[in-house]
């Protein structure tokens, strides 16, 4: 149980573009999903926090209308890189919780972007 | 605010031998969660193993152990009879049990290499 899937896995994009990663727990209900930055051999860094239904609580230095997070249901949060650049090229990570008193996160594997 | 020290960058342990990895956080928090998870070369972070603080008990899975010491706010995690598949980053985490906390507070990570 708990499994959280990511898509795509790998992304390369142009300069300038705009890329979308899914996240989506397969066999729970997430009330709440958040987004991470990993850069290489460093640990998670929180980007936002999302709430079903609800805008998204970004972390302090990151520009929420570079990345724009949507959590339109239960099962679904979207991640939006806007005009990506080289310096957004990294790992992302999203985690999703179900609640309750543990409050514990379970991990998708990660999309790999990078852009040229 | 919290944080949480993995004073260790890399640890190595022979196969089928114990291996601890320590963890220290600070808080002025009395009650919260307390969290390994580890991330193999695939880069999916997998829990590992977490602890409630107001409970004394030492948490459990199979070959993996914590030494919670509250008052010194250490919990580290033992590895025993370690195995290949064991190889990994882990790191430790901190989570309030305030209401409305979600936010998980990631240490640095300890790569953990195991030697055949």
């Amino acid at each position: 149980g708990a499994v959280v899937s990511q898509h795509p896995s790998r992304v390369i994009c142009k300069s300038g573009t705009s890329v979308k990663i899914e996240c989506r727990s397969l066999d729970f209900q997430a009330t709440t999903m958040f987004w991470y930055r990993q850069f290489p051999k460093q640990s998670l860094m929180l980007m936002a926090t999302s709430n079903e239904g609800s805008k998204a609580t970004y972390e302090q230095g990151v520009e929420k209308d570079k990345f724009l997070i949507n959590h339109a249901s239960l099962t679904l949060s979207t991640l939006t890189v806007t005009s990506a650049h080289p310096e957004d090229s990294s790992f992302y990570i999203c985690s999703a919780s179900s609640g309750g008193p543990w409050g514990t996160q379970y991990f998708g594997p990660g999309t790999r972007l990078t852009v040229l | 605010a919290q944080t949480v020290t993995q004073s260790q960058p890399e640890m190595s342990v022979q196969e089928a031998e114990t291996v601890t990895l320590s963890c220290t956080y600070d808080t002025s928090e009395s009650d919260y969660y307390l969290f390994w998870y580890k991330q193999p070369p695939s880069r999916q972070m997998i829990l590992v193993i977490r602890q409630e603080a107001y409970k004394q008990q030492n948490a459990t899975e199979n070959r993996f152990s914590v030494n919670f010491q509250k008052a010194a706010k250490s919990f580290s995690l033992k590895i025993s009879d370690s195995q290949l598949g064991d190889a990994a980053m882990y790191f430790c985490a901190y989570r309030s049990r305030l209401q409305g906390a979600q936010k998980l507070v990631f240490g640095q990570g300890t790569r953990l290499t195991i030697n055949p």
